[in-house]
């Protein structure tokens, strides 16, 4: 069973600050998707990831498939980015399996 | 890519009655699974709905208690029977279209 590890597991910032969620997962993969909860439990994709990297507006995703290791940056943090953020693993059968999750508050 | 619309986004149920969850896809998918979000806990897979047969269970999910449906590649729906307090949890319908995965926006139930 692949295990998918997050830290931190809460993170705090003042606006403005650059914000890096890691994600450590066990075995291989086909895929490595980052989520983004917020308090009302909609779930929203942000990023899908099988190697290097992506930018979508402030947010950045990297993975290292040597290291099994992923972050997700998020530069001039604001408080509508506060919101639980999720790491999950896909193998070729699209079965997910999920960290717990990062719960992230920015502060103005 | 697909969109995926899960209906409802949220629902307060009373214990011992069942709640159906829906999941539309925009286009023929392949690959349907329901997942639950317990609080504080991960999201954890529940079942691959296949179609035109039987669901694939997880370990610790049985029919009697989660029966879903598969009428076809673009529809599936979950139902919570006979509910109770520990079934309150955030359930989630995900598709896999080639090689991605997606993601409805998930249903909050609160059983009462």
């Amino acid at each position: 069973k692949n295990e998918v590890e997050q830290s931190p597991q809460n993170l705090t910032a003042q606006e403005g600050e650059f914000i890096t969620i890691n994600c450590s997962y066990s075995v291989g993969i086909s895929a490595l998707h980052w989520l983004q909860q917020h308090p009302g439990g909609g779930i929203v994709s942000l990023f899908m990831l099988s190697s290097g990297k992506k930018k979508h507006g402030r947010l950045i995703a990297t993975i290292n498939i040597q290291e099994k290791h992923s972050s997700l940056h998020i530069t001039a943090s604001h408080p509508r980015d506060s919101a639980v953020y999720i790491c999950a693993v896909s193998l070729s059968n699209y079965k997910l399996t999920f960290g717990k999750g990062t719960l992230l508050t920015v502060n103005p | 890519s697909a969109v995926i619309s899960q209906k409802p986004s949220r629902d307060i149920c009373q214990r011992g009655t069942s709640l159906t969850i829906q999941c539309q896809v925009d286009s023929q998918v392949t690959m349907m699974f329901w997942y639950r979000q317990q609080p504080g806990q991960s999201l954890t897979l529940i079942a691959t709905a296949n179609q035109g047969s039987e669901a694939t269970y997880e370990s610790g999910f049985v029919i009697d208690k989660f029966p879903i449906s598969r009428p076809n590649l673009t529809f599936s729906t979950l139902t919570v029977s006979n509910m109770s307090p520990e079934d309150s949890s955030i359930y989630l319908c995900s598709v896999g279209d080639g090689w991605e995965a997606f993601f409805g926006q998930g249903t909050r139930l609160t059983v009462v």
